[in-house]
Parts: structure tokens; sequence; C-alpha cells
């Protein structure tokens, strides 16, 4: 069965400095990876995916993300941190292995303060 | 501008009545699928729909029932079975259900009292 780890439930930056929301998962084949975004009372919104190729993605507003296979992670990143980027963010996993389901972690609550 | 449209925002209820939530997409996606987000627990999978007249459980499909009568609407009755129905419904579409990002509507909070 694939799942996905979110160990932080809140991450806490300043403004300006550099931001990491970590990602671990767990899949049988081969993994296609997403990290959505959600604003209060809001739908989830797409940020970026791995699907083949470089490790390195880049995605909407300046967030990246690093798939790193030997660690079966996929942490989110940013340079330099906006009190605009507080939200929650979530990981997704879907299996190459078989079906279409799509499995979310629990969420990670980013605060930026000023 | 295409999108999910989820109606109605906030929903609320007497306990033993069923609920029907709205989503419509004028995406023109195949796959659809519901979404229940508790606090602490994430996104969890109720059911999903991967061409009309299909559908299969996801991973929480007891006491909640579905329909995908025409590709745009996929609603969600939360039936008098779900023992826990107060939550955030979300709805979202995708283009090839793989590879594609799903697009979310903005959810539906649901209060059973």
């Amino acid at each position: 069965a694939q799942s996905v780890a979110q160990p932080e439930d809140q991450v806490n930056v300043a403004e300006g400095n550099p931001l990491t929301v970590k990602c671990t998962y767990s899949v049988s084949g081969n993994p296609y990876l997403f990290w959505y975004v959600q604003y209060p009372n809001r739908g989830l919104q797409f940020l970026l995916k791995y699907i083949t190729g470089d490790n390195l993605v880049k995605g909407s507003y300046g967030f990246e993300a690093e798939f790193n296979k030997s660690q079966t992670s996929f942490h989110l990143k940013k340079p330099s941190a906006l009190v605009s980027d507080s939200a929650l963010y979530f990981c997704a996993v879907r299996d190459t292995g078989g079906g279409n389901k799509l499995t979310f972690g629990t969420g990670t609550q980013l605060k930026v303060e000023l | 501008d295409g999108g999910i449209t989820q109606s109605p925002k906030y929903l609320f209820r007497k306990e033993g009545q069923n609920v029907t939530l709205s989503c419509e997409q004028n995406l023109n996606h195949d796959a659809m699928y519901w979404y229940r987000q508790d606090p602490g627990q994430g996104l969890r999978l109720i059911y999903y729909s991967q061409i009309v007249n299909d559908f299969q459980k996801g991973d929480i499909a007891e006491g909640y029932s579905v329909s995908r009568e025409k590709k745009e609407s996929f609603p969600l009755t939360v039936t008098s079975a779900q023992k826990n129905p107060t939550a955030f419904y979300l709805c979202a579409s995708t283009a090839d259900g793989v590879v594609s990002p799903l697009h979310f509507g903005n959810g539906t909070r649901l209060t059973v009292t």
C-alpha cells in the first residue's frame, strides 16, 4: 500500500528566510509526487509535480522540490519565504505500480512571520 | 474560466437526514473525485469516477453514495448511515488521472447536529 508522511504539523519561518516542508513516501513501484497548497476554507491548489527526469522540480510562486529516491523524500523548498506563503501544504503520491488513487499526507501548516 | 463548482459552500442538516452535495466541472475532465477533510487527517478518498456511469469506492465509502450520469456532474449523497458526517468535503477532477494534477473545487462545509 502507498503512503505519505509529513512529519511536521507546523513549520515556522521568518520572512526572507528559506523554508523547507518535509515529505517522505512509500510505494511499491515508482512514484508520481505532487505538492498542493490550501488557503483557509478553500480547495487545494496544485504547486508542482515530479513524474520523471530532473530531480529538482520548479513550480508555482517560486517553490521547488527535490526528489530523492534513496531517501524516498520529496521536500518542498523556497529560497525566501513571504508572509503570503502562510498556508496548509499537502504532499501526495500516486503509485505507478497500479491504480489511480492519489494518497495525501496529513498536511503541514506553514507560518511565515515578519 | 474553466473550473469546478461546489455548492452550497455551507450546509446544515439534522441528524438522520440525507443530504446531497453538488459538484460540477466545465474542464471536460473524465475523472472526478470526492474527498473528505478533517483536521489533522489530511484528505481521505470517498469515491471516484473515471468515466460516465462508472464509479469506485475509495477508502471511506461507507455511508456515502454517488452517481455519474453526466461527464460534468458528480454529486455526493451523505446518508444517515454515515456515523460522523460533519466535515469539509472537496470535489476534484483531472484530465487523465495519472500524471495530470487534480483540480479542486472550493469545498462544502457540512455540519450535522
